[in-house]
């Protein structure tokens, strides 16, 4: 079972640019949740998708959003980068029926924004 | 609402020495409580949970914490170091009504573990 994981491992974009970032949850996980971590700072909950739609959601701006697959993978894409959206995206995966402690952390993507 | 503060943002200790990471919480409803430790390049690993009975949690790599209602306090401890636990760790907790409905975390800002030989 190779766990969670996310692709790419590193990212460098521009200003203004749009991102895409990949996550494939363990297997079978059906929930699969986001967070973003600045430097120096906890994880912040972005959202979750659970059957394909976006079960909740934190307090991030519309520029953020994302998708789920038939086979539960995941994206998050953000539009209109700024530099403060600099972080490592951390995907976590688990069961819907599950306690939340019960999910599980992929290694994330470190988005560098210049 | 719930906020998690982790009072240090980075505690150094040598080898051997006993160790104490510090977290408060605030919230308007009961919470569970976490423990989760991060290693360089690694996604989080939950290290122990509170979620009712004894205060007192025993959780992997010989860590334990205790709760404290009345301080909303969730001190994670280790007596002995090693150079392998080296590491960010973060206080997490969750409402008690959304622990079946896989709510979202809220975490601490981390504190940083470096343990020197």
């Amino acid at each position: 079972d190779a766990g969670v994981t996310q692709s790419p491992t590193h990212l460098i974009k521009t200003r203004g640019q749009q991102v895409t970032l990949r996550c494939s949850p363990k297997s079978g996980h059906d929930t699969v949740s986001w967070y973003q971590q600045a430097l120096g700072q906890g994880p912040q909950f972005i959202f979750q998708y659970y059957e394909e739609e976006e079960r909740q959601r934190g307090n991030f701006p519309d520029r953020f959003s994302g998708h789920q697959f038939p086979n539960y993978s995941s994206e998050l894409n953000v539009n209109a980068l700024l530099l403060g959206d600099s972080a490592l995206y951390l995907c976590a995966s688990s069961l819907a029926w599950k306690p939340i402690y019960e999910q599980y952390f992929g290694p994330g993507t470190r988005l560098t924004v210049t | 609402a719930q906020s998690v503060t982790q009072l240090d943002s980075q505690v150094p200790v040598f080898e051997e020495a006993p160790v104490e990471l510090r977290c408060n919480y605030s919230s308007s409803v009961s919470v569970y409580l976490f423990w989760y430790v991060q290693y360089p390049n690694q996604g989080l690993q939950l290290l122990l949970k509170y979620l009712s009975g004894s205060t007192l949690v025993k959780g992997i790599n010989g860590f334990e914490a205790e709760f404290n209602k009345s301080q909303t306090s969730f001190h994670l401890r280790k007596p002995s170091v090693h150079i392998s636990d080296t590491a960010e760790y973060f206080c997490a907790v969750t409402p008690f009504e959304a622990v079946g409905s896989n709510y979202k975390l809220t975490f601490g800002k981390g504190t940083l573990l470096t343990v020197n030989p």
